[in-house]
């Protein structure tokens, strides 16, 4: 299995281009989620999906969209990148565990992609 | 929502010392902590989880305690390694909701 893979690893974009983060996952996991990393800022969830054709919103959404039209891939869709959008984005899935009381989703990340937008 | 606090940001210790990272987290609902390790480049790796049915757990020189009671969670490692330097985020989860990460520590293991 190669797990969560994400492309392009780095992409310099200037303001106002859009672009599409690839993401896939061969574990058949259904839970896919998109987080961004900022400098000493942590993981912040940007979309998530529980499912094929299903997708919600996370803590950072705003100039972001995705889609879920397979198990596999999970997009993200950046429209007029900002400068504020300069971040290492990571794409990760996980699948539900244990018995229902006690549930929990172990999370698989990607290698991330590193862009920046000027 | 959840929110997870994570001490120190950074911490450095002498090859051979142990290292103690500490969480705090504010849903009492939730369930589920684990901890990430991120090397320099690549993605977060999960190192060790623990359940809130279980007040410590422990792998080899990795260890995670968790206190529900403070709704807190410590991260210990032993005998602390070169290798072991990197940043770890703990996290927090309520059953199959997205993981609410702490903003990471960056672990340096001087030789």
């Amino acid at each position: 299995n190669a797990g969560v893979t994400q492309t392009p690893k780095f992409r310099i974009l200037k303001i106002g281009q859009s672009m599409t983060l690839q993401c896939t996952q061969d574990m058949n996991h259904n839970y896919m989620y998109w987080y961004r990393q900022d400098p000493g800022m942590g993981l912040k969830l940007i979309y998530y999906s529980v499912g094929a054709g299903i997708t919600d919103k996370g803590e950072v959404p705003n100039g972001y969209n995705v889609s879920r039209s397979t198990t596999e891939d999970f997009p993200l869709r950046l429209e007029l990148a900002a400068p504020s959008q300069t971040s290492v984005y990571f794409c990760a899935s996980s699948y539900p565990q244990g018995a229902a009381a006690y549930s929990y989703n172990e999370q698989f990340f990607g290698p991330g992609t590193r862009l920046t937008v000027l | 929502g959840e929110n997870v606090e994570q001490h120190p940001s950074t911490l450095s210790v002498q090859e051979g010392d142990s290292a103690v990272i500490k969480c705090t987290y504010s849903d009492s609902a939730s369930n589920y902590f684990p901890w990430y390790k991120q090397e320099l480049g690549k993605g977060p790796q999960l190192i060790i989880d623990i359940r809130s049915n279980v007040g410590e757990k422990k792998d080899q020189r990795i260890a995670v305690t968790l206190n529900k009671t403070a709704k807190h969670f410590s991260l210990h490692i032993t005998e602390t390694q070169p290798e072991d330097s990197a940043v770890y985020f703990c996290a927090a989860s309520e059953g199959n909701t997205p993981l609410v990460f702490g903003k990471g520590t960056r672990l340096s293991v001087i030789a």
